[in-house]
C-alpha cells in the first residue's frame, strides 16, 4: 500500500563521500519534491520536478543535485556531504489538477555524516 | 511567498477541542491554506485545505475569516495520538508546484 517509498530509511556516509537517496511513487503524480528537515525544524524545500521540468530553490546549495529518470523515480545526490548535511530527507509527490492538491510524503531517509 | 506565524507549542487534554491559529497577513489572492501533521520520524501528512470560510473533513475543521489573514485549525476531542507537530502552509500548491513554504509549526502535546 505504500505510495511514496524512500530507500534507504537510514543512511550513513562519510564526510565528502557522495551519497544517493532514492524515492519512488506508485501514484503516477506529476510533481516530486525533495525536502531537507533538520532536527526540530520545519521541512525545507530543496527542489522539485514538474514532470521533467526541474525547479531549484534559490538557496539550495550546489552540492545537492537531483535526477528524475521517469515518472516513478526521483533521486537526490549529495556530491560531497558535510556534517551540516546530516538531516532527514523527505520526498513528496502531488498531482497537478489546476487547483491545489495535497502532497504525499514518504517516510524519509535519515542521513548521518561521519 | 506568504509567511506564516503559529504558536510554537500548545498543551491540551484528552477529549478537549484544540484550536491552532496561523497568521498569514500577506496572503495572495490565489493562495490556499493547507495544514499538515507530522509525527516524529515520519513524513508530514495532509490534514485539510481551504480557501475561504469553513472547510470540514472527518478529522478537522478549518476556519478562515473573510480577510483571509489568518486561519484556525480545529481538532475536535483530541486523543493522545494527536500529539504531533502541526504546520500551516500558504501558497499556490500546484499551479507551478512547490510555491508553498512550511512555517515553523506548532507542537501540540495532548495529556491524559
Amino acid at each position: 500500500d505504500a505510495m511514496v517509498i524512500q530507500n534507504p530509511r537510514y543512511q550513513v556516509t562519510q564526510f565528502g563521500k557522495p551519497v544517493t537517496l532514492s524515492c519512488s511513487q506508485t501514484l503516477n503524480h506529476n510533481v516530486m519534491y525533495w525536502y531537507q528537515q533538520k532536527s526540530s525544524q520545519a521541512p525545507k524545500l530543496l527542489f522539485h520536478y514538474y514532470d521533467k521540468d526541474f525547479n531549484n530553490e534559490a538557496d539550495t546549495p550546489d552540492n545537492f543535485q537531483s535526477r528524475r529518470p521517469n515518472t516513478s523515480f526521483c533521486f537526490l545526490d549529495i556530491r560531497s556531504p558535510g556534517l551540516g548535511d546530516a538531516a532527514m530527507y523527505l520526498c513528496a509527490t502531488s498531482r497537478v489538477t489546476g487547483t491545489p492538491s495535497e502532497q504525499y510524503f514518504g517516510p524519509g531517509t535519515r542521513l548521518t555524516v561521519t | 511567498l506568504a509567511k506564516t506565524t503559529q504558536p510554537i507549542s500548545m498543551d491540551s487534554y484528552e477529549g478537549q477541542e484544540v484550536n491552532i491559529t496561523c497568521s498569514h497577513n500577506n496572503i495572495a489572492t490565489n493562495d490556499y491554506i493547507t495544514w499538515y501533521q507530522q509525527f516524529p520520524s515520519q513524513g508530514p501528512r495532509f490534514i485539510i485545505q481551504g480557501y475561504k470560510t469553513k472547510v470540514t473533513n472527518e478529522v478537522a475543521s478549518l476556519f478562515i475569516p473573510a480577510d483571509r489573514k489568518s486561519s484556525t485549525l480545529s481538532l475536535p476531542r483530541v486523543s493522545l495520538s494527536d500529539t504531533a507537530v502541526y504546520y500551516c502552509l500558504v501558497g499556490e500548491e500546484n499551479t507551478n508546484a512547490g510555491k508553498s513554504t512550511f512555517g515553523d509549526g506548532t507542537t501540540l502535546t495532548v495529556k491524559p
